[in-house]
């Protein structure tokens, strides 16, 4: 009964380099939200998504970075061409329902954290 | 645009005394509020929630208070323990012009001191 699982914990790129975040839901979970946490700040929303959709990607990065949640497997968050204000800790969270449903809680995975050297 | 905020970086308490948490929001949409707990190199997890028909709700040391009229929420930890020293998000939710986001806060760190 494995909860949210996030990989690699922690990855080192070199500047230019892409950084591919994984992300598998809990169980029965179909919806994907993706965060980041800056140093020193709270926690932003990026994306949101279910399978083979993406619901909502207002808080996306408009050039170099994209999210996908295909019918099999993980939901994975490709950051090309990392700079060094990408480094950041990434949570992956999943949910039942829709966010705006009442009584929805997300639960988070322990995140990737991306150092850009 | 913060639309959930938490206005205190950090709160240290005396062990066995009360942690008063608060939380404010701008969008009177959200219907639904969560406070998550969150331990260093850890992801956040879920402590309490709220729906905005209610005004309280209690867990075992945990109340989360909501002021719909102040757009405000606030969570009391008692009495407050060492183990509770972790960073408190707040969170929100709801429908229509929210979308489907959940809107956190900034954190505040709390330190229970022995």
């Amino acid at each position: 009964n494995a909860g949210v699982m996030q990989n690699p914990r922690h990855l080192v790129r070199r500047r230019g380099q892409e950084a591919r975040l994984r992300c598998s839901p809990m169980k029965g979970h179909s919806h994907v939200y993706w965060y980041r946490q800056l140093p020193e700040e709270g926690l932003k929303f990026m994306v949101y998504l279910q399978k083979e959709n993406i619901i909502d990607e207002s808080g996306m990065p408009k050039e170099r970075f994209s999210a996908e949640f295909p019918k099999e497997g993980p939901s994975i968050l490709r950051i090309q061409q990392v700079v060094r204000g990408d480094s950041a800790a990434y949570f992956c969270a999943s949910s039942p329902f829709s966010g705006g449903l009442g009584a929805n809680v997300l639960t988070f995975g322990a995140g990737s954290r991306l150092t850009v050297l | 645009d913060q639309q959930v905020k938490q206005n205190s970086p950090s709160l240290s308490v005396q062990e066995g005394r009360i942690s008063i948490l608060n939380c404010d929001y701008t969008n009177s949409m959200f219907d639904y509020f969560l406070w998550y707990k969150k331990y260093p190199a850890e992801g956040p997890t879920f402590l309490i929630s709220i729906s905005s028909i209610k005004d309280k709700n209690e867990d075992g040391r945990f109340t989360v208070f909501l002021n719909k009229s102040a757009k405000h929420l606030s969570l009391h930890i008692v009495p407050s323990q060492p183990g509770d020293s972790a960073v408190y998000f707040c969170a929100a939710s709801g429908i229509g012009n929210t979308g489907n986001q959940f809107y956190f806060g900034t954190g505040t760190s709390l330190t229970v001191i022995p």
